[in-house]
């Protein structure tokens, strides 16, 4: 079965600095998906980025960016120009390409400092 | 886009009750629906997996006769805390996952918290 570790329970970052947060998963497969949700106070699971595993290039969303190495199993999440709003919860998740399901990682609480 | 919704939002009610929340698909068709449970400071749960117009399969240690899961339409899925108890409360989470947008990526809904008393 597939598991996913955030090692970082918590993290701080300042404002407009840039902050990283990690992910490894441990999987047998080749094709899967991969994902961060953002969960602000309001507990709405906000998608932030996804990639898959059969891309090289990383993913970008804006401030949000990835570090996937797919042979090392992780997967980082790089926050640049961190703003207030970005202080939530973040998950890691993994899919299948032949499943439904999530794995979810643990989280990291990401606060921001003014 | 990928808009998925869930009322209530909040839900108090009494040790005994039955209590069905509703999770809709507002802007695609969800042929896939999840429910998830989360504790405070926790991870997601997942409690159960729906096709549309197919039973649903239950997560390990999830009691199928508990939490009744209906899944009726590409729009539409309830789950019913049947007998609900004191410890059944929490924050119950769906999600949807279909034609939409990205097919391989769930999107959430804003969750609804129930309180037993």
């Amino acid at each position: 079965a597939q598991t996913v570790t955030q090692s970082q329970p918590e993290m701080s970052v300042q404002e407009a600095e840039t902050v990283t947060l990690s992910c490894t998963y441990d999987t047998s497969e080749s094709d899967y998906y991969l994902f961060w949700y953002k969960q602000p106070p309001s507990r709405q699971m906000i998608l932030v980025i996804r990639q898959e595993a059969y891309k090289q290039q990383n993913a970008t969303e804006n401030r949000f960016s990835v570090n996937f190495q797919k042979a090392a199993k992780s997967f980082s999440l790089k926050i640049s120009d961190s703003q207030l709003g970005d202080a939530a919860m973040y998950f890691c998740a993994y899919r299948s390409a032949l499943g439904q399901n999530f794995v979810f990682g643990p989280g990291t609480r990401l606060s921001v400092l003014p | 886009g990928a808009v998925v919704s869930q009322h209530p939002s909040w839900v108090i009610c009494k040790s005994g009750t039955s209590v069905k929340i509703e999770c809709r698909s507002l802007d695609f068709q969800a042929t896939t629906m999840f429910w998830y449970r989360q504790f405070p400071k926790q991870s997601l749960m997942l409690m159960a997996t729906s096709n549309e117009g197919s039973k649903a399969t239950y997560e390990q240690g999830v009691e199928k006769d508990k939490f009744l899961i209906n899944h009726a339409s590409l729009t539409l899925s309830t789950l019913t805390v049947t007998s609900a108890h004191p410890e059944d409360s929490s924050f119950y989470i769906c999600s949807g996952s279909g034609l939409a947008g990205v097919w391989e990526t769930q999107y959430f809904g804003p969750g609804t918290r129930l309180l037993v008393l």
